[in-house]
């Protein structure tokens, strides 16, 4: 069974101070991983999809990277409109995404 | 453009009453998704329609759930009896099927509260 798997569940930062979300996924066969951001009240953002290993893609301070087994968002010197949950996706068949739980990121000013 | 449109955005009904969500996709999107996402559960997949037909329901709970997608610019998701474990955000999302994997993009929910 597919599953994904999102750490830490939370993470508090200082503005400024840089750290990595960490997922893991157990598929074969990646046909996408997906990157999303969701705000209190709103439905999942739309940030990166990665598709092999080695591949990477930033926005502004976020940078998505992919191995065989993982992908991590690095966050280079958040601000706290950074703030949010960060949820991962994989997918494995047909358009169908498997989701990890989400990292809440809060940053303080 | 508008995105994906969901309503009502919040809904508070007793329990055994018929509920009902509504989705208008993104215009010229052939997929749409139904999720439910919960504290315990997280951000599950109930149905996944493309080009108005259901292609995948093995995330529908139990036969009190139903969803129907009579054109390509709308879509229902239906509960009856309602049960407070339903309780949850449902999400809508649309994607352009294009042979690859394709981006969904996610509307901004109905909170549903049973009592």
């Amino acid at each position: 069974e597919d599953q994904v798997t999102q750490s830490p569940e939370a993470l508090r930062l200082q503005e400024g101070e840089s750290s990595s979300l960490n997922c893991s996924y157990t598929v074969s066969g990646l046909r996408g991983l997906f990157w999303y951001r969701q705000d209190p009240g709103k439905g999942p953002e739309f940030l990166f999809t990665l598709y092999s290993a080695g591949e990477e893609k930033e926005k502004e301070r976020l940078k998505a990277t992919l191995t065989k087994k993982e992908s991590f968002l690095h966050i280079t010197a958040p601000k706290p409109e950074d703030s949010a949950t960060y949820l991962c996706a994989d997918n494995n068949a047909g358009n169908m995404l498997t989701f990890g739980g989400g990292t809440r990121l809060m940053v303080k000013p | 453009d508008a995105g994906v449109i969901q309503s009502p955005r919040h809904e508070v009904t007793e329990m055994g009453q018929e509920v009902t969500l509504r989705c208008k996709p993104i215009s010229g999107h052939n997929s749409l998704f139904w999720y439910r996402q919960t504290m315990m559960r997280g951000l599950e997949l109930l149905i996944y329609f493309n080009n108005n037909v259901p292609i995948d329901d093995s995330g529908m709970p139990e036969d009190r759930f139903s969803a129907k997608m009579p054109n390509a610019s709308f879509s229902t998701l239906k509960i009856q009896p309602s049960e407070p474990r339903d309780s949850a955000v449902y999400f809508c999302a649309s994607s352009l099927s294009s042979g690859t994997t394709d981006t969904q993009y996610f509307g901004p929910g109905t909170r549903l509260t049973v009592l």
